[in-house]
């Protein structure tokens, strides 16, 4: 089975600008969590989506925000983009959401 | 609000030496408690995870942990390291299995391999 896909795996932005970063989960998952991390903060929980639906959100501002559509990928987009946004953002999936969670390989973004 | 303490932020072991990483978890009740590793520029491989029954649990890549309540303890072991296991390792609790909860993790333990 393909494990979880990211892309685009390298991004460059700059300071304002906006960005969305795509996730698609293993086949058959139907829950889908992001996660920021940074060398400062580390592994941060930004939100989870399921059926759609988003169930929970960490503590990000509102510039944050994702979406999910019916073959259960994930799309996360980050507007007026900071420096302070600069991290690799992780997606993850998992059968219902509360189960095992599997990582993919993440998107570098670098904001200029 | 639950939270994950990974003492050491740098361990140094020789390869085929014993390794244990530690991590201590703050929460109100059992959580499910994981160990993910990190290779540089990779995403997160589960290693192992607890979510009830047997305390101590086996994993992929040789690695085993316990859990212990009294201690709020969750530590990783493995009695042989390999040069290949040089990365970064992340401890996580959830409320179930993360989901709709999301996963608190520690800040991580840098693995370090000499020959």
């Amino acid at each position: 089975k393909a494990g979880v896909t990211q892309t685009p795996r390298y991004l460059i932005k700059t300071r304002g600008q906006q960005v969305t970063l795509s996730c698609s989960p293993i086949s058959g998952h139907r829950s889908v969590s992001w996660y920021q991390q940074t060398p400062g903060q580390g592994l941060q929980f930004l939100f989870e989506y399921f059926s759609e639906t988003q169930r929970n959100k960490g503590n990000f501002p509102g510039r944050f925000s994702g979406r999910q559509f019916s073959n259960s990928r994930s799309e996360m987009n980050v507007s007026t983009l900071e420096l302070g946004d600069s991290a690799l953002y992780l997606c993850a999936s998992s059968l219902l959401g509360g189960d095992t969670q599997y990582f993919g390989p993440g998107t570098r973004l670098t904001v200029l | 609000a639950q939270s994950v303490t990974q003492p050491d932020i740098h361990i140094t072991v020789s390869e085929g030496a014993s390794l244990e990483l530690r991590c201590n978890y703050s929460y109100g009740a059992t959580p499910y408690l994981f160990w993910y590793v990190q290779s540089p520029g990779q995403g997160l491989q589960l290693l192992l995870k607890y979510f009830s029954g047997d305390t101590l649990v086996q994993g992929i890549k040789g690695f085993e942990a316990e859990f212990k309540r009294s201690q709020s303890s969750f530590n990783l072991r493995k009695p042989s390291v390999h040069w290949s296991d040089a990365a970064e390792y992340f401890c996580a609790v959830g409320l179930s299995g993360g989901g709709a909860d999301g996963l608190t993790f520690g800040k991580g333990t840098h693995l370090i391999i000499q020959p």
